[in-house]
């Protein structure tokens, strides 16, 4: 089955860091931009970061620019997210997701997500 | 930052038309996404660019998009079909990519 396994999730006292790793089975994840989204405890979905497929490119929403890092490595088949300066707010699960492609194009959309993982920020 | 606007909930009974909107600034020149999710699970894509329906979701999810607004359509809404709707699209640049606050869906 084509899925995204994400891990890595904590509980971590404010000021922190934490690395989430997720990992793609049964397709080749080097061919697909990805993306970490976020949802708080009882909130919605939030959009913090994407890569592209050779990694080269990336970018951040605005609450986690300077604290988080994405990263990939295609030959582990997986892609990561380095968090630093853990916040109370950061507390969410997070999950990976990958853009769609259908034939050679990106569609933008977020087609295969992981189940999630839960970071928790607290003292 | 860029933001989009959806209404908190919609409520209609089994059997008639949901509709869920979504505004943003740069909804004429950027595709809108939408998708479901249910308690305590990740979330599904259910309209693709606009319009498109990927494979597996049933005929009654249909998008539009007019101007500003997006609108996800369920034609004879089901009881499974309850649960969050959160639409998604980019700022001008196709940087920096969003999701509206959602709308919870309830059909009783």
């Amino acid at each position: 089955e084509v899925q995204l396994v994400e891990s890595g999730g904590n509980l971590v006292q404010p000021g922190g860091s934490l690395r989430l790793s997720c990992v793609a089975s049964e397709f080749v994840l080097s061919g697909y931009e990805v993306n970490w989204v976020r949802q708080a405890p009882g909130k919605g979905l939030e959009w913090i970061s994407y890569i592209s497929g050779s990694g080269g490119t990336r970018y951040y929403a605005d609450s986690v620019k300077g604290r988080f890092t994405i990263s990939r490595d295609n030959a582990k088949n997986s892609v990561y997210l380095q968090m630093s300066g853990l916040r109370a707010e950061d507390t969410a699960v997070y999950y990976c997701a990958r853009d769609q492609m259908i034939g050679a194009s990106h569609t933008g959309a977020l087609d295969i997500w992981g189940q999630g993982t839960m970071v928790t920020v607290s003292s | 930052s860029y933001e989009l606007t959806q209404p908190p909930s919609v409520s209609v009974s089994p059997g008639q038309t949901a509709r869920i909107t979504c505004s943003g600034d740069t909804l004429p020149k950027k595709y809108a996404y939408w998708y479901q999710q249910k308690s305590g699970q990740a979330p599904v894509l259910v309209i693709y660019e606009d319009t498109k329906r990927p494979s597996g979701i049933p005929e009654r999810f249909s998008g539009s998009s007019s101007g500003t607004m997006a609108t996800l359509t369920i034609s004879g809404a089901q009881v499974e079909d309850e649960g969050d709707y959160y639409c998604y699209s980019t700022d001008t640049s196709g940087n920096d990519r969003v999701f509206g606050g959602g709308t919870k869906l309830t059909v009783l």
